[in-house]
C-alpha cells in the first residue's frame, strides 16, 4: 500500500506557464515533506522541503503548499522553464526522521 | 566536493551470481542510505546507517540482501544470490544527521540480472 502517492505519472506544460505537481499521503504521522528532482542517468537532487508547522514554503520559482487536513501537498513552479523537465518525487517522513517514503514520481515536460 | 560516488555505474550479471555495489558518501556526512528504484515500486529505502551503524533495515527485501558500512567513507550493498527481479537502479545517498533537509544522492548503479 503506497503511503505517498503521485497520481499523475506525467505532466506537460508550456514554457512560462505554471506547473503544479501534486502529492497525497495516507499516514497522518508524516510531518516533514520534501521534493526531489531527477534527471535521466542522475541521482535525485533536493529541491525544497516543508514541515507540518507550515502551510507554505517558497524558494525562488518553487513553492510548496501543504494541506494537512487533506493530506495533500503540491509543488508550484512559476514560470516553468525547459530545464525544469525532469521527474519530480515527493517524499515524507515521520518525527522529522530520515526514513523517507518516496512517491512514484511525476515526469514533467516543459515545452518551449 | 566530488559528491556521492557509486561503483559500478552499470552491472550485468547472471542469475545466481553475487553482486556487490559500492558507495563512498560525501566527506563529513554521517548518514548513509541505500535505495532501489523500479518501475513498479518507485524509489524504496532499503537500509540506512547513522555513524556507520545500521538504524533501519526494514526495507531490505530478503536475506539475499546485505549491507555493510565498515567505516565512515565506504559502504557496500551485496546481493547473493542475485535474481532477475533484483534488476533495478540502486542509489546511495548521504546526509548530515543534524539536518533533516536533504540527502545527497549518487548517480546510481543500474543492475541487470539475466
Amino acid at each position: 500500500d503506497q503511503q505517498v502517492k503521485q497520481n499523475s505519472p506525467s505532466l506537460s506544460v508550456q514554457e512560462g506557464r505554471i506547473s503544479i505537481l501534486n502529492c497525497d499521503y495516507t499516514n497522518s504521522m508524516f510531518d516533514y515533506f520534501l521534493w526531489y528532482k531527477k534527471y535521466p542517468a542522475e541521482g535525485p537532487t533536493f529541491l525544497i522541503s516543508i514541515s507540518s508547522i507550515k502551510d507554505k514554503n517558497e524558494d525562488g520559482r518553487f513553492t510548496v503548499f501543504l494541506n494537512k487536513s487533506a493530506k495533500h501537498l503540491s509543488l508550484h513552479i512559476v514560470p516553468s522553464q525547459p530545464g525544469d523537465s525532469a521527474v519530480y518525487f515527493c517524499a515524507a517522513s515521520k518525527n522529522y526522521g530520515q526514513n523517507f517514503v518516496f512517491g512514484p514520481g511525476t515526469r514533467l515536460s516543459v515545452l518551449p | 566536493d566530488a559528491g556521492v560516488i557509486q561503483s559500478p555505474r552499470h552491472e550485468v550479471t547472471e542469475m545466481g551470481q553475487e553482486v556487490t555495489l559500492r558507495c563512498k558518501p560525501i566527506s563529513g556526512h554521517n548518514s548513509l542510505f541505500w535505495y532501489r528504484q523500479t518501475m513498479m515500486r518507485g524509489l524504496e529505502l532499503l537500509i540506512y546507517f547513522n555513524n556507520n551503524v545500521p538504524i533501519d533495515d526494514s526495507g531490505m527485501p530478503e536475506d539475499r540482501f546485505s549491507a555493510k558500512m565498515p567505516n565512515a567513507s565506504f559502504s557496500t550493498l551485496k546481493i547473493q544470490p542475485s535474481e532477475p527481479r533484483d534488476s533495478a537502479v540502486y542509489f546511495c545517498a548521504s546526509g548530515k544527521r543534524e539536518s533533516e533537509d536533504e540527502q545527497f544522492f549518487g548517480p546510481g548503479t543500474r543492475l541487470t540480472v539475466l
